[in-house]
């Protein structure tokens, strides 16, 4: 069966400080893979997608970028945080060539301080 | 473009009674459509999905919603709510085969 990690789960960072998310999946090959936000008391915001290894499209111009070093492999990193980027990230897969239905990580909490 | 609208923010219900959780869509071709639940501070977990097959989709936890096109809805329902059904729930549609469009969520209580 597939599975999903995502981690740390909780993260607290200062203002200007580098940020790298991980999510690995396991169980399949070649997914879609996807990060997105979820600011307090609001919906998801797709922040990036990636259809393959090296390929990634972003959704939302911002403070973050993200890889995909490996084909289950997934990155979300910055540089430097802004205050904004606090929230609860999810990382989640589709099978290829994609339903629509999405299986989602546990989430990492990100504060910003 | 394909979006969702869910009309309630916050649902109350008894334990043991109905509940509804509305959702209007809008697309240019016939979507999929889905409904998520997600715990606090947990990640999305799928309830149902409709794939233009039949129009009343069941799915895990006793829910189900109805597909209408002619009212360009997916509302989802469950006939007796459960202490563990309080949640945020969200009504989703499909662009494509990359891109979801998540309604704002519907927060569900659950009263003893």
């Amino acid at each position: 069966s597939q599975t999903i990690h995502q981690w740390p789960a909780t993260l607290v960072q200062p203002v200007g400080s580098p940020l790298s998310l991980e999510c690995t999946v396991e169980g399949t090959s070649n997914p879609n893979l996807y990060w997105y936000r979820q600011a307090a008391g609001r919906g998801l915001q797709l922040l990036f997608y990636s259809v393959g290894i090296g390929q990634i499209s972003s959704e939302v111009p911002q403070n973050l970028s993200a890889s995909r070093p490996q084909d289950r492999q997934f990155i979300l990193s910055s540089k430097k945080l802004l205050l904004s980027d606090s929230g609860f990230y999810l990382c989640a897969w589709s099978p290829p060539p994609g339903t629509g239905e999405l299986f989602f990580g546990e989430g990492s909490r990100l504060t910003v301080l | 473009a394909q979006s969702v609208t869910q009309l309630d923010s916050h649902v109350s219900v008894s334990e043991g009674t109905p509940v509804l959780l509305r959702c209007n869509y809008s697309s240019s071709y016939s979507p999929s459509l889905f409904w998520y639940v997600q715990h606090p501070n947990k990640g999305l977990q799928l309830l149902l999905k409709y794939t233009s097959a039949a129009t009343l989709v069941k799915g895990i936890n006793g829910f189900e919603a109805e597909f209408k096109k002619s009212e360009t809805s997916f509302h989802l329902t469950k006939p007796s709510a459960h202490m563990s059904d309080a949640a945020e729930y969200f009504c989703v549609v499909s662009h494509n085969d990359y891109k979801l469009s998540f309604g704002a969520g519907t927060t569900v209580t659950v009263r003893a």
